[in-house]
């Protein structure tokens, strides 16, 4: 079965950091693509950072770019993002998303996670 | 406020035949394949069309893409009661050193 399962979410406060995980399964991860994608509560998606099938590229959102970081591991099968400075509006669900390709640089997510909660608040 | 600029809602009678738009630029749209995602609440994001007019398996022949320019739409036909959910355009931005780009999101109910 194919999957994707995050984890890493929790409370944290304004100005710290947080490292969230994506468990891959069911598909050979270092065919595609990675992405992040967040979802505030009650409003829309927002894109948050983007890996390409070898790590040679990757791409952030305005909003998190220079304060997060996405990496994967092949021999793991994971996704990872790390995520510093810690804002109240980084408040939001975290989906891991699998690309339907192997370039970042695409916007056909075909497989979800059930996403990971991040709250910052003091 | 949204890159891409959808209707926050639309409606349809179950059997009806609706339209969703997704309009954009030509650093987005005009140059990009669109995606379609379709959300309950509560549930992860599904994809519903890739490449402007592709459906991936399992999607119901009912829902169809099309784009022309810098604009996107998704078409609902035999609108059905297990329809209502929320759908999202999305594609990749060439602007600044390229960021995918959502839609707002538009509400569907069926009546």
């Amino acid at each position: 079965e194919v999957q994707l399962v995050e984890s890493g979410g929790g409370l944290v406060q304004p100005g710290r950091s947080l490292r969230l995980s994506c468990a891959a399964s069911g598909f050979t991860f270092d065919d595609y693509a990675m992405h992040w994608v967040r979802q505030a509560p009650g409003k829309g998606l927002e894109w948050v950072s983007g890996i390409s099938w070898n790590s040679g590229r990757t791409g952030y959102a305005d909003s998190v770019k220079g304060r997060f970081t996405i990496s994967r591991d092949s021999a793991k099968n994971s996704l990872y993002l790390q995520m510093n400075s810690l804002r109240l509006e980084d408040t939001a669900l975290y989906y891991c998303a699998k690309a339907a390709d192997i370039v970042v640089s695409g916007a056909a997510f075909d497989i979800w996670g059930q996403g990971t909660m991040v709250t910052v608040s003091s | 406020q949204s890159v891409l600029t959808q209707p926050p809602s639309a409606s349809g009678t179950p059997g009806q035949r609706v339209t969703i738009s997704c309009s954009g630029s030509t650093s987005n749209i005009g140059g990009n394949s669109v995606s379609w995602l379709q959300q309950f609440p509560g549930t992860a994001p599904r994809l519903l069309m890739y490449s402007n007019n592709r459906r991936p398996s399992g999607v119901p022949d009912r829902f169809s893409g099309s784009k022309s320019g810098t604009s996107a739409s998704l078409a609902i036909s035999g609108l059905q009661s297990e329809d209502e959910a929320i759908y999202y355009c999305a594609t990749w931005d060439d602007s600044l050193s390229g960021h995918v780009v959502f839609g707002g999101g538009t509400k569907l109910t069926v009546l």
